[in-house]
């Protein structure tokens, strides 16, 4: 079966630029959780949603900042007005249902650099 | 707030070897979830194991075993008879609520 993927899978934009990363999830995974990366560090939580319910935001570093899952699978990260300190991998992670205990499954990644 | 911390940012051990690798984490709740993390150069980050707080029994899945102190807030994970795929970098990480807390990392490496 198919593991959580994302596109692009590298993504080069100039400074001002606005950006949309894509994740698919594992097919009937309730849970959707964006991290981001930044070079050397442990991942950092942006956003979570169960089905399309976006239930936690806090981690969205400024309103250029933008993640929504329609229908509750697809979903889809925007970032506007793309700044250098936006350069990281992002993480996109499911989970089958909305426990503590359940296992993220996680994405390959979009590395983002912004020159 | 919780926070993740661990101190060794590089580990190396000789393959078949047993090597530990150390995470502290410091929160005011009394029932939570650890898990450790396996990310491999340029793939995709995979769990490793996981440990219920509230069970006193250290977790285990085949080479890899956790020693959980909660009074200490210390959650290290021992590999024994390491393996060449092992070599990645070992996330510890505290599940709060929602979210995953991750530590910043350790790089091992495994040596024929």
């Amino acid at each position: 079966g198919a593991g959580v993927s994302q596109s692009p899978r590298y993504k080069v934009a100039k400074r001002g630029q606005d950006v949309a990363l894509r994740c698919d999830p594992i097919s009937g995974h309730v849970s959707l959780f964006w991290y981001q990366q930044a070079l050397g560090q442990g991942p950092e939580f942006l956003t979570y949603f169960q089905n399309e319910a976006q239930l936690d935001k806090s981690g969205l570093p400024s309103d250029r900042f933008f993640a929504e899952r329609p229908e509750g699978s697809v979903s889809t990260l925007k970032i506007q007005r793309t700044q250098q300190e936006d350069s990281a991998v992002y993480l996109c992670a499911s989970s089958f249902l909305a426990g503590e205990w359940e296992t993220q499954y996680f994405g390959p990644g979009t590395r983002l650099l912004v020159l | 707030a919780q926070t993740v911390t661990q101190s060794q940012p590089e580990m190396s051990v000789q393959e078949a070897e047993t090597v530990t690798l150390s995470c502290t984490y410091d929160t005011s709740e009394s029932d939570y979830y650890l898990f450790w993390y396996k990310q491999p150069p340029s793939r995709q980050m995979i769990l490793v194991i996981r440990q219920e707080a509230y069970k006193q029994q250290n977790a285990t899945e085949n080479r890899f075993s956790v020693n959980f102190q909660k009074a200490a807030k210390s959650f290290s994970l021992k590999i024994s008879d390491s393996q060449l795929g092992d070599a990645a970098m070992y996330f510890c990480a505290y599940r709060s609520a929602d979210k995953l807390i991750f530590g910043t990392g350790t790089r091992l490496q495994v040596f024929p």
